[in-house]
């Protein structure tokens, strides 16, 4: 079974400064996805990023990138000049591309991220 | 189309009482999914619908939960004899297309509380 951890349970940057949270996962399938989530406070999640697995080029959005290692089933998020409203809980997914984890979203347990200004 | 939605958005009950939730997916949206949420995780998948059909079921849901998604439009979840286990945030996701690359769009959850 695919599992997906987030060893950080909080975080907290100062404003206009870079923070980056670790993902790590584990799988036996060769073509994945990845996603960051993002879930403010009392407010839906949303899609913050997401790699495909068979691309060695990092994903990026405007002012968050990741860092794919593929090898190391690492899978890093970094917000740049981080804003006040980028406080939220993150969460690192995964989900294959065939067999049993097609489709649905394997989650982390997630970091909290305060923003401090 | 304002994004997904979901209804009630807290419930309160009682142990042993049955519970409904719906879930409008985004228009023209072919998959449908349900997770659940509790204090302290990541979502956990429930179940999946791409349009009517029900194609994956988790080992999560016992049989005291049912979902269905009748004309492939809105979802409900039905969960009979609930227990204080059953306590947690319900959320809904839809998405279009037929990769797993495809973005799931979720709606703002149900908060179920069983006394």
């Amino acid at each position: 079974a695919q599992t997906v951890t987030q060893s950080q349970p909080e975080m907290s940057v100062q404003e206009a400064e870079t923070v980056t949270l670790s993902c790590t996962y584990d799988t036996s399938e060769s073509d994945y996805y990845l996603f960051w989530y993002k879930q403010p406070p009392s407010r839906q999640m949303i899609l913050v990023i997401r790699q495909e697995a068979y691309k060695q080029q990092n994903a990026t959005e405007n002012r968050f990138s990741v860092n794919f290692q593929k090898a190391a089933k690492s899978f890093s998020l970094k917000i740049s000049d981080s804003q006040l409203g980028d406080a939220a809980m993150y969460f690192c997914a995964y989900t294959g591309n065939s067999g049993g984890s097609n489709y649905k979203l394997t989650f982390g347990k997630g970091t909290l991220l305060t923003v401090n200004p | 189309d304002t994004g997904v939605s979901q209804n009630p958005r807290h419930k309160i009950t009682k142990r042993g009482q049955n519970v409904t939730f719906r879930c409008d997916p985004i228009s023209e949206h072919n998959r449908l999914y349900w997770y659940r949420q509790t204090l302290g995780q990541g979502p956990e998948f429930l179940t999946y619908f791409q349009n009517e059909a029900q194609l994956e079921k988790s080992r999560l849901l016992s049989d005291r939960f049912s979902a269905e998604r009748p004309k492939g439009s809105f979802s409900t979840l039905e969960i009979q004899r609930t227990e204080q286990g059953d306590s947690a945030m319900y959320l809904c996701a839809s998405s279009f297309g037929l990769t797993s690359y495809n973005e799931q769009f979720f709606g703002p959850g149900t908060r179920l509380t069983v006394l």
